[in-house]
This record gives C-alpha cells, structure tokens and sequence, in this order.
C-alpha cells in the first residue's frame, strides 16, 4: 500500500499565485514527520518544510506553508505568490517509527509548473 | 551552507561493468542513505547506514549492491554487473540523526546510464 499518496502528476499556475500541492499519508504510528522536497529540473532534492505529528501549528517557511490535517491525514504544501523559479518535482515524505525504523518514504511527486 | 557531494555527477557504463558512486555526507551527519529515482518515477529508498553498518535496505538493494564507508567522509554505493535497468539517479543523502523530525539533506545525485 502507497504510505504517501499525491494524486496530482501536474499542476499549473499563475504566476503571483497560490498554488496547494495535495498529499495524504498512510500510518498508524502516532509519532511520524512529514517533509516536503523541491527537485528542480537540475535534479537536485532540496529540502522546503517539516511537520512533526504532535505540532500543533501548521509548519511556515517563508513563502511555503504545510496545511496539516491530522484526522484527515493529509498534509499539503501552500506556496504563495509563486514565482517562475518554483516550477519543479514537488515530493511529499513521511519518516515513522514503525518497525523501529525512521526511514523517509516519498510520494510520486507532482510538476509544478508557473506561468508567467 | 554545509551540503551533501555527490560525484560523478553523471556516469556512463556498460552492460555489466562494475560502477561506484561516491558521496560525501555532512560532516557531523550520522545516518546516511541511498535513494534511486528512476527517470521520471518516485524517489525509491535503496538502503541506511549507520554506525558503520547497514541499519535498513529495501527490496531493491539485493547482493548487486553494496555500500561502503572506506573512510571518515566518503560513503559509497557499488553496483556489481550492471543491468539496463538500473539507469537512474542515484541519491545520497544523510541526516544528523535517524529520529522523525530530522530532515535529510540530499546531494545533487549521479545520473546512472547504462548502455
């Protein structure tokens, strides 16, 4: 079964907008992170947002923030006031606990791609 | 900025041969990973290393591969007789702690090609 799940392969917008990259996870551990990775079109992983499962606030890093929904588990990525410089793979993560184990799984990731 | 090497940045190799890709992780990093992401498919979890030994290894990681830390920095990947399928990009990346809220840090990968 898919631990992390982002159902959009692409997503198109408007440069200046906002744009909401959609991922749900799969656990039944109580404790777990999430991470979301940016991978330009040069390859590279780059490391954008953490959430840890207990934290009460939506996680903020400048101009991306995690929309956390516990019940829900899901955890999507906001970027606001997109640039042309965010079009890129975008790849949600989850490290957990189970198993003894905090290995980060990745979702399929979604293009994003910003529109002048 | 501190940040994950990764060299060569690109390998070419034939059928069978024998590769090495090598990474240097962040220094005061303890836990180290290799991850393959096959052209235009999600990013696949090969195998952890930690304390000197492999501390978790997927289904993919099977007797083909090995991984090494020769030394106090370098952290290599062996493939052995390559296959065409293992053309890919090939991730290192390390965390300074295996625990759930420690991000790891990824370096710029090795793009596999195998003819």
């Amino acid at each position: 079964a898919q631990k992390i799940t982002q159902t959009q392969p692409g997503m198109f917008v408007q440069e200046k907008e906002a744009v909401t990259l959609d991922c749900t996870y799969d656990t039944s551990d109580q404790s777990y992170g999430l991470f979301w990775y940016k991978q330009p079109s040069s390859g590279e992983m780059i490391f954008l947002i953490y959430q840890g499962s207990y934290d009460e606030q939506n996680a903020t890093e400048g101009r991306y923030s995690l929309n956390f929904q516990k019940a829900r588990k899901s955890a999507n990525l906001v970027i606001s006031a997109s640039q042309l410089g965010d079009s890129a793979m975008y790849f949600c993560a989850m490290r957990e606990a189970s198993g003894g184990s905090y290995i980060p799984t990745f979702g399929r990731g979604t293009s994003l791609i910003v529109h002048p | 900025e501190p940040e994950v090497t990764q060299t060569p940045s690109h390998q070419v190799t034939q059928m069978g041969q024998e590769v090495i890709l090598r990474c240097v992780p962040i220094s005061n990093h303890l836990y180290f990973y290799w991850y393959r992401q096959i052209l235009g498919q999600k990013v696949e979890f090969l195998v952890s290393f930690y304390n000197n030994e492999i501390s978790e290894k997927s289904e993919i990681f099977d007797d083909q591969f090995s991984v090494e830390r020769p030394d106090g920095s370098n952290f290599t990947l062996k493939i052995r007789s390559t296959k065409l399928e293992d053309s890919a990009m090939y991730f290192c990346a390390s965390s300074e702690w295996g625990i759930l809220g420690t991000e790891a840090f990824f370096g710029q990968g090795t793009r596999l090609t195998v003819v």
